[in-house]
């Protein structure tokens, strides 16, 4: 069975300090991962997937798969980057299942 | 982008009353939509992964006549909690998957906060 873990329930850093939020996985197969964002009173909303490799609102995430990691990055923390993150592995029962979530806290 | 929208944002009800939740894929169909559950300061379990046309596959652990899914049409899925008690009081959270898209992105709908009295 597939599992997502972010050990960090929070994270508060100062604005301009990097910020790494950590996700571990465990899956049998190939994994498709994903970060999600939920600011205050919003939806949740994709950041980033692994399977693009994008860079969105400065974060970066990289899938190590010898370590299991998809790993969030950004090298300088803005005070708008507060909200809640999730991490989340697709399977291929065309499920997400969600990690439990780190709360980000930016401060000024 | 793809918007999922959910109908009541917020409902109170009486314990013994069953409460319906609609969610809706505004500018896309989707053969597939999914229900979560969110309890305060968690992350999101899913509850169910509902199918149009079909019936819905209900994870391990959640009663199927108790939350009642139906997928009417390619933009509509329901959840009704029946006989609801405190106990459901929660956050429902739908989302729906983009047919025929490159990737297997979801969309989240805002949410519905259930509060049983």
């Amino acid at each position: 069975a597939q599992r997502v873990t972010q050990p960090e329930k929070l994270l508060s850093v100062f604005k301009g300090a990097p910020v790494e939020l950590k996700c571990n996985y465990s899956y049998s197969g190939s994994p498709e991962l994903f970060w999600y964002v939920q600011y205050s009173r919003q939806r949740l909303q994709l950041l980033l997937r692994h399977i693009s490799r994008e860079s969105i609102k400065g974060f970066t995430a990289d899938l190590n798969k010898g370590e299991t990691s998809f790993h969030l990055k950004k090298p300088f923390a803005q005070e708008e980057d507060s909200a809640m993150y999730y991490c989340a592995l697709y399977n291929a029962g065309n499920m997400l299942t969600f990690g439990g979530g780190t709360r980000l806290m930016v401060k000024p | 982008g793809a918007v999922v929208s959910q109908h009541p944002s917020w409902v109170i009800c009486k314990s013994g009353t069953s409460v319906k939740i609609e969610c809706r894929s505004l500018d896309f169909q989707a053969t597939t939509m999914f229900w979560y559950r969110q309890f305060p300061k968690q992350s999101l379990m899913l509850m169910a992964t509902s199918n149009e046309g079909s019936k819905a596959t209900y994870e391990q652990g959640v009663e199927k006549d108790k939350f009642l899914i139906n997928h009417a049409s390619l933009t509509l899925s329901t959840l009704t909690v029946t006989s609801a008690h405190p106990e459901d009081s929660s956050f429902y959270i739908c989302s729906a998957r983009v047919d025929g898209g490159d990737y297997n992105e979801q969309f989240f709908g805002p949410g519905t906060r259930l509060t049983v009295l």
